[in-house]
């Protein structure tokens, strides 16, 4: 039982390039999400999804594209990377929606953007 | 919109002290959870604690335990004994019936030996 795993765990963009980040939980959770981490900020979401074939924005999409076609897995694009975007994003899991289960975390990306 | 406000952007402690930190929370909602977050240099984030705001009686885990004020709007955590490893980033987050965690900017807390 991994529980939530992200790759890559460190990742060099130069400004334009798309890239997509991974997750993938083997916990059978319904809700999963993205979140960003910036220092001072705290982590804020980025998109999330309550199901397969369910997605929805969170606090900061612009410039994330998100799909879920599995319950497993919950890819996060970058459409075209921008300085802005350099930060730690997190992907979580949890049963139904976070309404008082406990998130699970993947291990965090970080993100440089040149 | 909900929001989570720490209000203590590092806090110090020396070992086998006790230490509060901070949150405040803003929500129109009546029912809702509570959580606070350990995240350590790894950069895991891990629960340390959860609350119901329904159940009156405060959360304890170990060491750990809050002091919720619902009235107050407040949610502080308190921890005993201080260890050496619990220097991390410190997390309140907010659950409502949006499902989404809303997440506070966190607090340092630096054990001291």
């Amino acid at each position: 039982n991994a529980g939530v795993t992200q790759t890559p765990k460190f990742q060099v963009l130069k400004t334009g390039q798309s890239m997509t980040l991974q997750c993938a939980q083997d916990m059978n959770h319904e809700y999963m999400s993205w979140y960003r981490q910036d220092p001072g900020m705290g982590l804020r979401l980025i998109h999330y999804s309550v199901g397969a074939g369910i997605t929805d924005q969170g606090e900061v999409p612009n410039g994330y594209n998100v799909s879920r076609s599995t319950t497993e897995d919950f890819p996060l694009r970058l459409l075209s990377a921008a300085p802005s975007q350099t930060s730690v994003y997190f992907c979580a899991s949890s049963i139904s929606g976070g309404w008082g289960t406990e998130a699970f975390f993947g291990q965090g990306t970080r993100l440089t953007v040149v | 919109a909900q929001t989570v406000t720490q209000s203590q952007p590092e806090m110090s402690v020396q070992e086998a002290e006790t230490v509060t930190l901070s949150c405040t929370y803003d929500t129109s909602e009546s029912n809702y959870y509570l959580f606070w977050y350990k995240q350590p240099p790894s950069r895991q984030m891990i629960l340390v604690i959860r609350q119901e705001a329904y159940k009156q009686q405060n959360a304890t885990e170990n060491r750990f335990s809050v002091n919720f004020q619902k009235a107050a709007k407040s949610f502080s955590l308190k921890i005993s004994d201080s260890q050496l490893g619990d220097t991390a980033m410190y997390f309140c987050a907010f659950s409502g019936s949006n499902y989404k965690l809303t997440f506070g900017k966190g607090t340092l807390l630096t054990v001291n030996p």
